[in-house]
């Protein structure tokens, strides 16, 4: 079946470096790929989106490029804050269903 | 506000207890969903409904029950609770139909902990 597998957390940032979360995917068509983020305590909000190969999706300086040929969609950042510690979902959605993957915890030091 | 909100926020309860969870949108969807979030963070759907009509079941003991009353409302019941039971629950919603996607809105979540 459909799955995605991200990199195992926590990372740990200092202030100003640079993020990547690896994320890649298996499916059997062409699903559509999200960067979901949750905050401590809060529900899960949309980061970004890209909804078919080549795509990148982009948001609050976190981008995403949608790699067929990988099966990826590495999530960067040029520049963490200390506002952008959080769980950090990759998905997949085939016919309205979301598959998460594990998640990753991400901590900025200041 | 416009939102997905769910009720209570924290529920404890004891072993083989029955126990409901609600959840509400006002945002005009027509699609709701719910969601199992364990303590290792990882999240898997449970049910979607769409238009009260039940579209996803994935494989959950059928101790739990969702109910749509309506379009805005999709209720979950679950009877004789175990430990394993012990999770955030996530409600969201979205449209349906036409988009290549439509977006998931996700409501605060309810932590659930059994005793």
């Amino acid at each position: 079946g459909d799955s995605v597998t991200q990199m195992e957390g926590p990372v740990t940032l200092s202030e100003e470096a640079f993020l990547t979360i690896n994320c890649t995917y298996t499916a059997t068509g062409y699903p559509s790929l999200f960067w979901y983020v949750q905050y401590p305590g809060e529900g899960l909000q949309l980061l970004l989106k890209a909804t078919k190969a080549d795509d990148k999706g982009s948001n609050k300086g976190f981008e995403a490029t949608y790699r067929k040929e990988t099966t990826s969609f590495h999530l960067e950042k040029g520049s963490v804050q200390v506002s952008d510690s959080a769980v950090y979902f990759c998905a997949l959605e085939y016919g309205n269903k979301l598959v998460f993957g594990a998640g990753t915890i991400l901590r900025v030091k200041s | 506000d416009t939102a997905v909100s769910q009720t209570p926020k924290y529920l404890v309860t004891q072993m083989g207890n029955d126990k409901s969870i609600k959840c509400e949108q006002n945002l005009g969807h027509d699609t709701m969903y719910w969601y199992k979030q364990d303590s290792k963070k990882f999240l898997k759907i449970m049910f979607s409904y769409n238009n009260k009509e039940l579209i996803i079941n994935e494989t959950v003991p059928n101790r739990f029950s969702p109910k749509s009353p309506d379009k805005a409302h999709l209720n979950l019941h679950i009877n004789s609770l175990e430990l394993g039971d012990s999770a955030v629950y996530f409600c969201a919603s979205s449209t349906s139909g036409g988009a290549i996607y439509n977006e998931q809105f996700f409501g605060p979540g309810t932590r659930l902990t059994v005793l």
